[in-house]
């Protein structure tokens, strides 16, 4: 059962350089998501997607790119990295939920650290 | 505003003791759902326990349950009989169901430390 699987798990970049982080899940989840962890401050939003196709800016989208061209994957993009990106990373994904309510299931995280 | 807090930064429990775990919401929406995550120090967030805003019974996953008090718009996680792996970052989160991607808005966490 791989569920919801990120790639790489850490990275170190140098300012100003460029990176993709990769999330692919399984389940045939509809709804895919890109979150941010830093500390003290819970996860918050970056981009999601609600199908293939499409993507959306969630709480803190300024700096990101995102594509989903296929239902399964989900990329996220940092074209010129900056410190203040250092962080983990966390893709998560969750079946339509048809007006109800159904946990994400999250990938293990990617660690970056922007110097 | 839709937002989560979680006003304890840190508890500790002694093993085999039960625990309380706050969590307080705020929402205009009538219908929402609530979920609780646990964050290993390995780092994986691993789904607990889920309550929806009409559910009349609080709910139960083996040594999880949630408290809710709707009025006082809490959602407290209980966790019974401490266990030393339950020594873990601990989030409340929230689903107001007016948005359509089943958008989750998570509180800051708590770490709770299980002690032998």
């Amino acid at each position: 059962n791989a569920g919801v699987t990120q790639t790489p798990k850490f990275r170190v970049l140098k300012t100003g350089q460029s990176m993709t982080l990769l999330c692919a899940q399984d389940m045939n989840h509809e709804y895919m998501y890109w979150y941010r962890q830093d500390p003290g401050m819970g996860l918050r939003l970056i981009h999601y997607s609600v199908g293939e196709g499409t993507t959306a800016k969630g709480e803190v989208p300024d700096g990101y790119n995102v594509s989903r061209l296929k239902k399964q994957n989900f990329l996220l993009g940092l074209e010129s990295a900056a410190p203040s990106q250092t962080s983990v990373y966390f893709c998560a994904s969750s079946p339509w939920t048809g007006g109800s309510a159904q946990p994400q299931h999250f990938g293990d995280g990617t660690r970056l650290s922007i110097l | 505003a839709q937002k989560i807090t979680q006003t304890q930064p840190g508890m500790f429990v002694q093993e085999k003791e039960a625990v309380t775990l706050d969590c307080t919401y705020d929402t205009s929406d009538q219908s929402y759902g609530l979920f609780w995550y646990k964050q290993p120090s390995s780092g994986e967030m691993i789904f607990l326990i889920y309550q929806g805003s009409y559910d009349e019974q609080n709910a139960t996953e083996g040594r999880y349950s949630l408290n809710f008090q709707k009025a006082r718009k809490s959602a407290n996680l209980v966790i019974s009989a401490s266990q030393l792996g339950d020594s873990a970052m601990y989030f409340c989160a929230m689903r107001p169901f007016s948005g359509g991607y089943n958008k989750l808005i998570f509180g800051a966490g708590t770490r709770l430390a299980v002690h032998p």
